[in-house]
């Protein structure tokens, strides 16, 4: 079946605009998440989902990230006011309650 | 907090023959689950192995396996008879719960390079 989905794969944002992230996970997954990766690095987590219910955010780097998956499915991570520090890749990862977690292909954000 | 820790940020070896990577983690939870994640070059991260605290015998998968060893908190990855294409970055990782309902903690990576 289809994996996960992440869009854009590259978005390149001027600093001070605002992005929003999309990810479609697979059907019928009940748990969300969402991590940062710094070029190098290995991912970090931000953000976690259990339908749509946002069940933690400790991850989240500052007030301008905000994320949401208001029907329990697809989840939009949005950034506002983008910095150059923002620049990373941002992972998606869905699962079927407590079993592996399976990545998206990631959408590359560059901040000029 | 947990911390993991990849202490080889790269390794090559000669197509076919065994390499091993290391990982540490500390943690203070009793119950947990550590993970080898594979990211090649421009794709996305993929699960090779899985290892559940509570269980004593080591996992393997095929060329993968483990040695896991809890009270030096150390999980490191054995690839036998390795591939050209088990060139990619190796990510350790860790939760303290199934892994689908806690975010995982990453180490660095090694970037693990498979020559012809």
């Amino acid at each position: 079946g289809a994996g996960v989905s992440q869009s854009p794969r590259y978005k390149v944002a001027k600093r001070g605009q605002d992005v929003a992230l999309r990810c479609d996970p697979i059907s019928g997954h009940v748990s969300l998440f969402w991590y940062q990766q710094a070029l190098g690095q290995g991912p970090e987590f931000l953000t976690y989902f259990q339908n749509e219910a946002q069940l933690d955010k400790s991850g989240l780097p500052s007030d301008r990230f905000f994320a949401e998956r208001p029907e329990g499915s697809v989840s939009t991570l949005k950034i506002q006011r983008t910095q150059q520090e923002d620049s990373a890749v941002y992972l998606c990862a869905s699962s079927l309650g407590r079993r592996e977690q399976y990545f998206g292909p990631g959408t590359r954000l560059t901040v000029t | 907090a947990q911390t993991v820790t990849q202490s080889q940020p790269e390794m090559s070896v000669q197509e076919a023959e065994t390499v091993t990577l290391s990982c540490t983690y500390d943690t203070s939870e009793s119950n947990y689950y550590l993970f080898w994640y594979k990211q090649p070059p421009s794709r996305q991260m993929i699960l090779v192995i899985r290892q559940e605290a509570y269980k004593q015998q080591n996992a393997t998968e095929n060329r993968f396996s483990v040695n896991f060893q809890k009270a030096a908190k150390s999980f490191s990855l054995k690839i036998s008879d390795s591939q050209l294409g088990d060139t990619a970055m190796y990510f350790c990782a860790f939760t303290a719960s199934g892994g689908g309902a806690d975010g995982l903690t990453f180490g660095k990576g090694t970037h693990l390079i498979i020559q012809p």
